[in-house]
């Protein structure tokens, strides 16, 4: 099983539809949880990152925790052209050998989402 | 304040050359991480410098390696450079090494391709 998995695309969804991005994890112990953006060609950027359990709203964009059923998600409401991108989840993980974390990004796949008008 | 700066932003290089990139972090964020990104793939964890240790190491070999300044800039060094270092290389800067609510931010990258 790999560490991180996001659902596979490509997603595509109307102009104005909600975009459902999923992301499962294996390792119970990470702590923080991150989404984001990439657009062709150019580095990722950051949307969002959340660490506590339940939805956390950031104008269009939510993201909803489940620690216990290990999963992460990304809402995009109200889509448009220009969040087509791929979106990546990732998750904080690595302790170094004191046990601290060292805040190692463990990253999935990417899911690409296309927004048509 | 300006983002994460990396340099350069493209490179060529052939087989067996070797490589250094450069990575300023934001101003105030004394960790920098590294990442490679194969197209079509989610970023690689190469390594992290926190108060200029390394803290964090990925899977990748000793020809890779990097070191952190007094002033938290950064370089990634690659030797012997092979056809499949061709990647996005990215750095990725925090304000504090593992804090649960510590947000990363990545540089534009440096795109090296081996000829």
């Amino acid at each position: 099983q790999k560490e991180v998995e996001q659902n596979s695309g490509p997603l595509s969804v109307p102009e104005g539809a909600i975009a459902s991005l999923n992301c499962t994890y294996s390792d119970r112990g990470s702590q923080s949880f991150f989404w984001y953006r990439q657009y062709s060609g150019k580095s990722p950027e950051l949307i969002m990152f959340i660490y506590s359990n339940g939805d956390k709203e950031d104008g269009r964009f939510t993201a909803q925790l489940n620690k216990a059923s290990q999963y992460v998600s990304l809402l995009i409401r109200d889509s448009q052209p220009s969040d087509s991108a791929t979106y990546l989840c990732a998750l904080r993980t690595g302790l170094n050998a004191g046990g601290t974390s060292y805040g190692k990004l463990t990253f999935g796949q990417g899911t690409i989402l296309t927004v048509h008008p | 304040d300006a983002g994460v700066t990396q340099s350069p932003t493209h490179l060529i290089k052939t087989r067996g050359q070797h490589v250094t990139l450069r990575c300023s972090p934001i101003s105030g964020h004394k960790s920098v991480s590294w990442y490679q990104q194969v197209l079509g793939q989610g970023p690689q964890f190469i390594f992290q410098y926190y108060e200029k240790e390394e803290r964090g190491r990925g899977n990748f070999p000793d020809r890779f390696s990097a070191r952190q300044f007094p002033n938290y800039s950064s370089e990634l060094n690659v030797n012997a450079l092979l056809l499949g270092d061709s990647a996005l290389y990215l750095c990725a800067s925090s304000r504090r090494q593992g804090a649960i609510r510590n947000t990363i931010y990545f540089g534009e990258g440096s795109w090296l391709t081996v000829v």
